[in-house]
């Protein structure tokens, strides 16, 4: 199975400061069409998840731009360019390449 | 705009049966693929079910095989989750999920959630 591992577990923020968030595969991430399917989710507090970025780098609808996402392979991150107050919550990674793992979650907080 | 709204979470007995159902709108629901995602209290995400577009097809993890069965009625827009046999460890708000392709590789299509509903809470205790 394929194990995700999040770097920080806990991200104390200054609001208005960025955030990033690194997400590591215990294998490669690329299927053999050509696509990584890495994505990132949101729980705030109380909240469901949702979606924020799949295939790496794409925001899904209605994410500010703010959220970005990076990497290939192994390795990933995902950037808050300025934090807001809203931004408070469990970020997770998620795979899709190869069944479905989740990354243990980075719980974002204000410092 | 999706809409997914569960119900049916409830308190239960170790050994007994609850069903679940998530009502959808906004989408073209046989269209798509569902999911059912749980998440014990203070802990990650644990992905239970999933099923086709059709039915036809369904999918479980090895903690509720033979346990659980997922369904859906097209007709009505709503999918369900049969739980028997429930046990301590199945305590946890349980979420409905569309799919969404491109979200996972094609082979497991009913891996890659777009849109999740609030949640129902499963509480198995005596």
């Amino acid at each position: 199975d394929i194990v995700m591992t999040q770097t920080p577990l806990s991200s104390p923020v200054t609001l208005g400061q960025p955030a990033s968030i690194s997400c590591r595969s215990s294998q490669s991430l690329v299927h053999s069409d050509g696509n990584t399917y890495l994505s990132w989710l949101q729980q705030r507090p109380g909240q469901p998840p949702r979606l924020l970025i799949y295939k790496i780098s794409n925001r899904f609808s209605g994410v500010p731009d703010r959220f970005s996402g990076s990497g290939a392979g192994t390795d990933f991150t995902l950037k808050i360019s300025r934090v807001e107050a809203e931004d408070v919550g469990v970020y997770y990674c998620m795979q899709g390449t190869q069944f479905l793992t989740f990354g243990q979650g980075t719980k974002v907080e204000i410092k | 705009e999706v809409h997914l709204l569960e119900s049916g979470g409830n308190l239960v007995q170790p050994g007994g049966s609850l069903r679940l159902s998530c009502a959808a709108s906004g989408f073209t629901f046989n269209n798509y693929a569902m999911t059912w995602v749980r998440q014990a209290s203070g802990k990650g995400l644990e992905w239970v079910s999933g099923i086709s577009g059709s039915g036809r097809s369904t999918f479980y993890a090895d903690s509720v095989k033979g346990r659980f069965t997922i369904s859906r009625d097209n007709s009505k827009n709503t999918l369900y989750l049969q739980m028997n046999s429930l046990r301590a460890e199945d305590t946890a708000v349980y979420y409905c999920a569309k799919t969404n392709p491109g979200i996972a590789a094609v082979e497991y299509y009913y891996y890659g959630m777009d849109v999740w509903g609030q949640g129902t809470t499963v509480t198995v205790s005596s």
